[in-house]
């Protein structure tokens, strides 16, 4: 089966970094996604990986190894702001995401 | 990216009844999906709407209870037939728009059935 793990929930300091964790098994690759969620709010799209590496874009970065089934979203000078839930889904073979449970993050002052 | 729009942004449903839900897009898309959110967990895919054929459902999911229309490229509807309060969630459309096929997602739907 299709499968995407990622941590429950997170806590971290404000102006800290925090790194959150994303591992994977699906049929097939085309992609890694990650999303940001407030509460009550939808997802918006953060980055995309789909060759090894790191991605950085401002305060995030997007790590990917696809030997290992595995990225990072890693989160600079956190704000209070960043309090939210943060969504792995990798797309597979059939162009289908596949969705982590997601991690919720706490930003403590 | 794209804007998408969802209405209505929430209701509260008596049991037995039919909610529609319907989602606008401001540019003209493939691809629009279906999902659905429990408070507090992950997105589960209902449906993927191509205009012009069929809507494909994933499994657990039926036509039945969850008919889907794609009348155009930015348009598709959505409807929660014969509810029950199993079915309040929160209901998300989202279109494939990026350039890297990121989904951007609607509003949501708040849906309480009671």
């Amino acid at each position: 089966g299709q499968n995407i793990d990622q941590p429950t929930e997170m806590t971290a300091t404000e102006g800290a970094i925090v790194q959150i964790n994303c591992t994977y098994q699906t049929s097939g690759f085309n992609g890694l996604f990650w999303y940001q969620q407030h509460a009550g709010e939808a997802p918006t799209f953060l980055s995309y990986n789909v060759l090894d590496g790191l991605e950085e874009k401002g305060r995030f970065s997007s790590f990917l190894s696809r030997s290992k089934g595995y990225s990072y979203l890693l989160l600079k000078e956190l704000q209070m702001k960043d309090s939210a839930s943060y969504l792995c889904a990798v797309m597979d073979s059939n162009y289908q995401l596949i969705w982590g449970a997601g991690t919720k993050l706490i930003i403590k002052p | 990216s794209a804007v998408i729009s969802q209405k209505p942004s929430r209701d509260i449903c008596q049991r037995g009844t039919s909610l529609t839900i319907q989602c606008q897009v401001d540019s003209q898309v493939t691809m629009m999906f279906w999902y659905r959110q429990q408070p507090g967990q992950s997105l589960t895919l209902i449906a993927t709407a191509n205009q012009g054929s069929e809507a494909t459902y994933e499994s657990g999911f039926v036509i039945d209870k969850f008919p889907i229309s794609r009348p155009n490229l930015t348009f598709s509807t959505l409807t929660v037939s014969n509810m029950s309060p199993e079915d309040s969630s929160i209901y998300l459309c989202s279109v494939s728009a990026g350039d890297s096929g990121e989904q951007y997602f609607g509003p949501g739907t708040r849906l309480t059935v009671t």
